[in-house]
């Protein structure tokens, strides 16, 4: 069975930095790309960017080059995304998905809260 | 940016009803085109993809049509676990997009 378990809920201060991580089982990690997507409150979802679990290559949004950082550790099966220089706007549900074309497994979310 | 547009916003229907999402694409995007549920607090589920390619472990109710431009997400007979936010994405090219979503909800 795939699973994609995600780190918890994080607090953290403006300004400052937070890494999250999605740990997955059930399936040869290095064949597939890891998504990572926001959901800020009540609103529609982005695309954040797309990592390659077997060599790492990424592939970014845009919108958010400079802020989001996508890395994995193959070893352990684990995709991160690290989140620099926050405001109140990166408070959000942050979902990791593997993507095959379409987004056919999605973690379980973590929320980021930004707050003072 | 390829923009989608979902309509209605929401949608109130009485289970039972048979019912239609509609999703529109700025240009053309072949039929790279999928679908997904989302209940409150809850990941996003895919239920269509490619625009009417069928996924395991969905329901027979929900289908999917459409190519270029349109495509239209069919729920038979509404069943009340169907009621939540329905969200359209295109991957036909970088980068990758949502809908604003249609709320299915209970009149």
């Amino acid at each position: 069975e795939v699973q994609l378990q995600q780190s918890g809920a994080e607090l953290v201060k403006p300004g400052a930095s937070v890494k999250l991580s999605c740990k997955t089982s059930g399936y040869t990690f290095s064949n597939y790309y890891m998504s990572w997507l926001k959901q800020m409150p009540g609103q529609n979802i982005e695309w954040i960017g797309n990592i390659y679990g077997g060599n790492g290559g990424t592939g970014y949004n845009q919108k958010f080059k400079g802020k989001a950082t996508l890395t994995v550790d193959k070893s352990s099966s684990t995709a991160y995304m690290d989140l620099s220089s926050l405001t109140s706007e990166d408070s959000a549900v942050y979902f990791c998905a593997r993507w095959s074309g379409w987004f056919a497994y999605w973690g379980q979310g973590t929320l980021v809260t930004v707050s003072s | 940016d390829i923009m989608l547009t979902q309509s209605p916003a929401t949608l109130s229907v009485t289970p039972g009803e048979s019912i239609s999402l509609s999703c529109r694409a700025s240009q053309s995007i072949s039929t790279n085109l999928h679908w997904y549920q989302q209940k409150p607090n809850e990941s996003p589920r895919v239920l269509i993809k490619y625009a009417s390619q069928t996924i395991s472990g969905i329901p027979s109710r929900f289908s999917g049509s459409g190519s270029g431009t349109d495509f239209t997400l069919n729920i038979n007979r509404v069943e009340p676990e169907d009621f939540s936010v329905y969200y359209c994405q295109q991957s036909n090219s970088w980068p990758l997009t949502f809908g604003s979503g249609t709320k299915l909800e209970i009149k």
